[in-house]
């Protein structure tokens, strides 16, 4: 069965370039979700989108935008890329509906900042 | 936007003690619960599915319950193990809304 799909897995950046991440969620599911996951650190959500519009937001700086597109997959958008942005993403994929949901994960994306 | 809260966010327990949390979700058009394991620098892993309220679910050491009336479920972990160590996420699944997650309880098992 086809899964979410995150590219590319491993990203090598120096400060202050920019990194687009993306993330193909699983056939028909029409939300994505983002989150960072710090070395040692706790997960932390990012933002989410539905139907190609943001549903929620969470700790995501100022210098990073995301959209969705219209075939529901999504970018993450890095810009002014600081040490600290070193971290895994997630990218989690849902479908909007009546229940009987699961929301399912990608594989991550792991950025490092030098 | 539903809220989904988990308590507490983070907690240190020595091996071999039991241990539980506490989700916290709408119960207006609830559907199901969902409880995902989160461990560093890995994909989250779907540990259980409730829908039914008194549900409980177990998988090894690690058993839920559900109160759909009230709007709660407890994660219990039993003789807790370093291997325990991760990030516990439930999320919940309602009739006419997103997915929601809930922030997360972090649990540190110390040997």
């Amino acid at each position: 069965a086809a899964g979410v799909i995150q590219s590319p897995r491993h990203l090598i950046k120096e400060k202050r370039e920019t990194a687009t991440l993306k993330c193909y969620p699983i056939p028909r599911h029409d939300t994505v979700y983002w989150y960072q996951q710090g070395p040692g650190q706790d997960p932390q959500f990012l933002i989410s989108f539905y139907e190609k519009m943001q549903s929620d937001k969470g700790s995501i700086p100022d210098r990073f935008s995301a959209q969705q597109f219209s075939d529901y997959h999504s970018e993450l958008n890095m810009s002014s890329l600081e040490l600290g942005d070193s971290a895994l993403y997630f990218c989690a994929s849902s479908l909007f509906g009546t229940g009987g949901r699961e929301a399912f994960f990608g594989q991550g994306t792991r950025l490092t900042v030098v | 936007i539903l809220n989904v809260e988990q308590s507490p966010q983070s907690l240190h327990v020595q091996e071999g003690d039991s241990t539980n949390f506490t989700c916290s979700f709408p119960s207006s058009n609830f559907y199901a619960l969902h409880w995902y394991r989160w461990e560093t620098a890995k994909s989250p892993e779907a540990l259980f599915v409730m829908t039914l309220n008194g549900d409980e679910k177990k998988k090894g050491r690690i058993s839920a319950t559900l109160n759909t009336k009230e709007g709660y479920s407890y994660l219990y972990i039993k003789g807790s193990q370093p291997e325990d160590s991760a990030t516990y996420l439930c999320a919940s699944d309602n009739y006419g809304q997103n997915f929601v997650f809930g922030p997360g309880t972090r649990l540190s098992v110390l040997p």
